[in-house]
């Protein structure tokens, strides 16, 4: 039973356009929300995070909403860069939580 | 250099066999965590340390895996009697306070299992 969803696998983006990638959630004790991108045979890289007392949070080119009662989050990209191509993760944790739960991955793709 | 580092970085085993996969967290960080990334999929916890002690591994799949951090700085990953679904990526994190939410997870390059 996956706690945390990403229903796209993958997604193609014009560069200098917005790139929007979704995530939805059924654990309501989730509390904390995070993004994380992957290059190949990397690690996984910390990008964004945000509470559930928060509806957005902006850093740069990144911003990541969080619609609480749709148990929804998006990150987006603007404008979009050819190096922001890779693997990202959505991931959840109640807040004093030791574990992060991980949906499964887009792939973003943006075309130069 | 500064990051979490794994060694081997690619491991094939035959079927039965034992393998130990190792885990150099940043220095200085308390805690430690390990996950197992199957192909396609996102990463799923295995276990935490804070310090040298196990603290939740509620996430292990069998009593084959065991995990070990003896002096709190380096892990070990053990599994005993491969099998072919543990092929995978095995991704290392470390934390450099005790597990919340705000503390960022570093993540290692992972060592890719393959059990033939």
């Amino acid at each position: 039973d996956q706690q945390v969803k990403q229903n796209s696998p993958s997604l193609s983006v014009q560069e200098g356009r917005i790139s929007i990638l979704n995530c939805d959630y059924t654990n309501s004790m989730f509390d904390y929300f995070l993004w994380y991108k992957k290059y190949p045979a990397e690690g996984p890289t910390f990008l964004i995070s945000i509470s559930s007392i928060k509806d957005k949070n902006e850093d740069g080119r990144f911003t990541v909403f969080l619609n609480k009662s749709a148990k929804h989050l998006s990150l987006h990209i603007v404008p979009s860069q050819p190096g922001d191509s890779a693997v990202y993760f959505c991931a959840a944790t109640p807040e004093y939580g030791n574990k992060l739960v991980f949906g499964a991955g887009t792939i973003l793709r943006v075309k130069s | 250099g500064a990051g979490v580092s794994q060694s081997p970085r690619y491991k094939v085993a035959k079927r039965g066999q034992d393998v130990a996969l190792r885990c150099d967290p940043i220095s200085g960080h308390v805690s430690l965590f390990w996950y197992q990334q199957a192909l396609g999929q996102g990463p799923e916890f295995l276990t935490y340390f804070q310090n040298e002690a196990q603290l939740d591994k509620s996430g292990l799949p069998s009593d084959r895996f065991f995990a070990e951090r003896p002096e709190g700085s380096v892990s070990t990953l053990k599994i005993q009697r491969t099998q072919q679904e543990d092929s995978a990526v095995y991704l290392c994190a470390s934390s450099l306070a005790r597990a919340r939410p705000l503390e960022t997870q570093y993540f290692g390059p992972g060592t890719r299992l393959l059990v033939l």
